[in-house]
This record gives structure tokens, sequence and C-alpha cells, in this order.
């Protein structure tokens, strides 16, 4: 069982720089989201989607983009890197926006330079 | 809007000690709550959850019990293992009738390290 599945684990970047991170999921999971994780802030909601064509911001949005073409994908998109996006960023799955587990990729360390 | 605080870290025990993590919330409704775990490199896993007042959520001899009167969802083990040594979470999902309905909250994390 794939589970929710991320690339690239390692990426760096230099300040201006776009990229996608990738994440897929095969539970047919309706609700998706992208945190980021920084040192004693947990984990920030940054976009999320509760089914294919539909998507929202979470509380730090600015500068990354997502889409959600079919239930299985959910790709990220830094615009324009910046050095404040250096984290580690974890794409999660639940069944729906209910009291459901949430299942996590292995994450995305991302250093922009 | 909804958050959750967990208490500072890191917490450092010796093998077999008594392990309680601190977890309060802040949310409208009854939200569920949850603890995740991480291990070193690796993403995030549920631990435990509850759904309702009173419940209790127990997994590999860990438990806690959610609390309405307090809001809080406080993580204890009565004997760790160097094995449990990672980060955890503690989170609620906000539940239907707001603008923040399904969204998951997290605390800062509590980072654990227990020594044989």
């Amino acid at each position: 069982n794939a589970g929710v599945t991320q690339t690239p684990k390692f990426q760096v970047l230099k300040t201006g720089q776009s990229m996608t991170l990738q994440c897929a999921q095969d539970m047919n999971h309706e609700y998706m989201s992208w945190y980021r994780q920084d040192p004693g802030m947990g984990l920030r909601l940054i976009h999320y989607s509760v089914g294919a064509g539909i998507t929202d911001q979470g509380e730090v949005p600015n500068g990354y983009n997502v889409s959600r073409s079919t239930t299985e994908d959910f790709p990220l998109r830094l615009l324009s890197a910046a050095p404040s996006q250096t984290s580690v960023y974890f794409c999660a799955s639940r069944q729906d926006r209910g009291r459901t587990e949430a299942f996590f990729g292995q994450g995305t360390r991302l250093t922009v330079v | 809007g909804n958050s959750v605080t967990q208490m500072e870290g890191p917490v450092t025990l010796s093998e077999e000690a008594f392990l309680t993590i601190n977890c309060t919330y802040t949310a409208t409704g009854y939200p569920s709550l949850f603890w995740y775990v991480q291990y070193p490199g690796e993403g995030l896993q549920l631990l435990l959850k509850a759904t309702k007042a009173d419940d209790k959520g127990s997994n590999k001899g860990f438990e806690a019990t959610y609390r309405k009167e307090t809001t809080s969802f406080h993580l204890e083990k009565g004997s760790v293992q160097v094995s449990d040594s990672a980060v955890y979470f503690c989170a609620l999902t906000t539940p239907p009738g707001g603008t923040s309905y399904g969204k998951l909250t997290f605390g800062q994390g509590t980072i654990l390290t227990v020594h044989p």
C-alpha cells in the first residue's frame, strides 16, 4: 500500500526559481492538504482541497499555488522561491473533512539559498 | 480561531519513566482530538484519537482522555522505551458549522528523548 507519496525528498533552490512539489494518494480520499513544518511552530496549513476541482487557502498561502485536477494528485507550486520558504513540507490526505485520520507523506526538505 | 497549546519541550526521560505531555485547546463546538507522532526522518502518523467528551484514546501503551471541562487532552504513558523517542503533536479537527470546518490544527510539537 503506497498511501501518500511525495516527491522529491530533498531539494535546493536558488532565490527566484520556481518548482512543483508532487503529492499523490491512492486511497481515494476527498480531502488533501499541504503543511509546512518549522522549528517551534508545529505544522501550518498552506492550502487544502475538499475534492477534485476545489481548493482553498490555509493560514500561510502566500507564495504558493495549488490545483486539484484529479482525486489522486495535489501538487504544490512555489512561484518564486524565497529563503523564508526554507522548510519541511508535508502533504496529507483524509477520507473526508470529518473526524477522520490524516495520512502523511514522508515530507520534502526544501532549502532556498 | 481554533488553537492547540502543548507543553514546552524538549522532554528527556530515562527508560521506564512515566510520561505526561500536556495539551490544551481552544475551539468552538466539539472538535475531535488527536495525537500524532513523528519519528526521525518520517512523516506524521496517528497515535490515538478521541471524538467526544470523556472518550479515552489508547495505542501502544499511550493514553489520552478528552476532557471537555478543562479543554485538555494530555498524553500519558506509564513506562517509556528508547523507541518512543520522537516528536509528539496534539491536534484537533474543527466540527461542522463554521468556516474552519474540517481543518486540522496542530500544536507546536514536543520533542521526547528517552535514554537507556
